[in-house]
């Protein structure tokens, strides 16, 4: 299997911009995650699907943040407008069943918003 | 709410033993996870304990107690390449919790 795929890999834009982050899970996982690293927060959960139905989006940070899952192999994270505070590393990730305690992450996608 | 509490830091030689350590406060529990993580690289998931002891995968053990909120990781025979951050992780009502992270430093 060729594991959880994000792109882009990196972005960078100006404030004000519109991002959109996507990512494919691994085929057959009924959980997929959307992560963000920074240096002060470390690792935060955003959100979470299952089945590709928002099950808990408690963490999105504001109204600027939307996610959605379409379909079982592809989900979007979308920042509008972006600000500088954005600026992170954003994972996503998927679980056949999350209660095992393991996740497959993706290699992430770094955003830079000047 | 939710936390877990674990080491900034850890310096250890090659070949050496180290023990990282994660307390945590939760309001539901359903166990407790290791990842390892490399400078610019992905999570990647090390162990899992939903029960109390001690489990062992390798030149990795992780331990649980329970009843005290508190696990660890343990890593024998260092190496160059586990010098990386280690998170240890609750799953309970919220997927997934993480720890800040535990920076390990081998040194040769």
């Amino acid at each position: 299997d060729a594991g959880v795929i994000q792109s882009p890999r990196h972005e960078v834009t100006e404030m004000g911009q519109e991002v959109t982050l996507r990512c494919k899970p691994i085929s057959g996982h009924d959980y997929l995650f959307w992560y963000r690293q920074t240096m002060m927060r470390g690792l935060e959960l955003l959100i979470y699907f299952n089945n590709n139905v928002p099950i808990d989006d408690s963490g999105m940070p504001e109204d600027r943040f939307s996610a959605k899952m379409p379909n079982a192999s592809f989900s979007t994270l979308k920042i509008q407008p972006s600000e500088p505070r954005d600026s992170a590393v954003y994972f996503c990730a998927s679980s056949w069943d999350y209660q095992t305690g393991e996740l497959f992450f993706g290699e992430g996608s770094r955003l830079t918003v000047l | 709410g939710q936390s877990l509490e674990q080491p900034s830091e850890v310096t250890a030689v090659e070949g050496a033993i180290v023990q990282i350590n994660c307390t945590y406060q939760t309001s539901g529990f359903y166990g407790l996870s290791w990842y390892q993580q490399h400078d610019g690289g992905a999570p990647t998931f090390l162990s899992y304990n939903a029960l109390d002891g001690l489990e062992e995968t390798g030149r990795f053990s992780s331990f649980l107690s329970r009843s005290d909120s508190y696990g660890y990781l343990l890593l024998q025979e260092l190496q160059m390449k586990d010098s990386a951050s280690y998170f240890c992780a609750h799953t309970g009502r919220r997927a997934l919790t993480f720890g800040s992270g535990t920076r390990l430093q081998v040194q040769p």
